[in-house]
């Protein structure tokens, strides 16, 4: 079966940290992986996303995650963090063909301290 | 960018009654959306999936009858949550995937739906 874990539920840090979000997928044949950020009150944004090619990815706002494919992990980091960084997020995976529906982690709530 | 609706935002409704909930594509063209559900603090988890011009298919345990997805057009899905009970209060919400290939799902803002 289909699944994503995401290691924390809660993390807090201070301004100017840097942050690691763990994320492991299982899934059967080729997988897409994304990172979503929803912000209080706010609809799911993309942060970054992996296809193919390069397993470092780049995102907006700073962020990046590293595709390790023997370790089935996509974790999401940012060097230095912003108070404007509090929010939810949510590392996903699809099928690698791209039309199918994703599947989610529980999410991690990230709250930065000014 | 591409840009997700959800119409209406919020909706209160009493048990028994039917709740339909709509979800656009503004500036693109969507062969698939999708519609996920988010219950308070948990994550999103994928209801059906939505093909225009086609029946929609639903993951497993979702009651299709319940939750009936009709995909009309290119730019619309409706989700309509029949016979409401309680226990169907949550945050609905869809996204859509172009026509064009990138296979990126855009999400829309959700919808918040209480049966009383």
């Amino acid at each position: 079966a289909q699944s994503v874990s995401q290691h924390n539920h809660h993390v807090i840090l201070s301004e100017a940290a840097s942050l690691e979000l763990g994320c492991n997928y299982s899934y059967g044949g080729t997988v897409n992986l994304f990172w979503y950020v929803q912000y209080p009150g706010q609809h799911l944004q993309l942060l970054l996303k992996y296809f193919s090619g390069d397993p470092l990815v780049k995102g907006i706002k700073g962020f990046e995650a590293e595709f390790i494919k023997s370790k089935f992990s996509f974790n999401l980091r940012k060097p230095s963090v912003q108070w404007s960084d509090t929010a939810e997020y949510f590392c996903a995976a699809g099928s690698g063909g791209g039309a199918d529906g994703l599947t989610f982690g529980k999410g991690t709530h990230l709250i930065i301290q000014p | 960018g591409a840009v997700v609706s959800q119409h209406p935002s919020r909706v209160i409704c009493k048990s028994g009654t039917s709740v339909k909930i709509e979800c656009r594509s503004l500036d693109f063209q969507a062969t698939t959306m999708f519609w996920y559900r988010q219950f308070p603090k948990q994550s999103l988890m994928l209801m059906a999936t939505s093909n225009e011009g086609s029946k929609a298919t639903y993951e497993q345990g979702v009651e299709k009858d319940k939750f009936l997805i009709n995909h009309a057009s290119l730019t619309l899905s409706t989700l309509t949550v029949t016979s409401a009970h309680p226990e169907d209060s949550s945050f609905y919400i869809c996204s859509a995937s172009e026509t064009s290939g990138s296979y990126e799902q855009y999400f829309g803002p959700g919808t918040r739906l209480t049966v009383t």
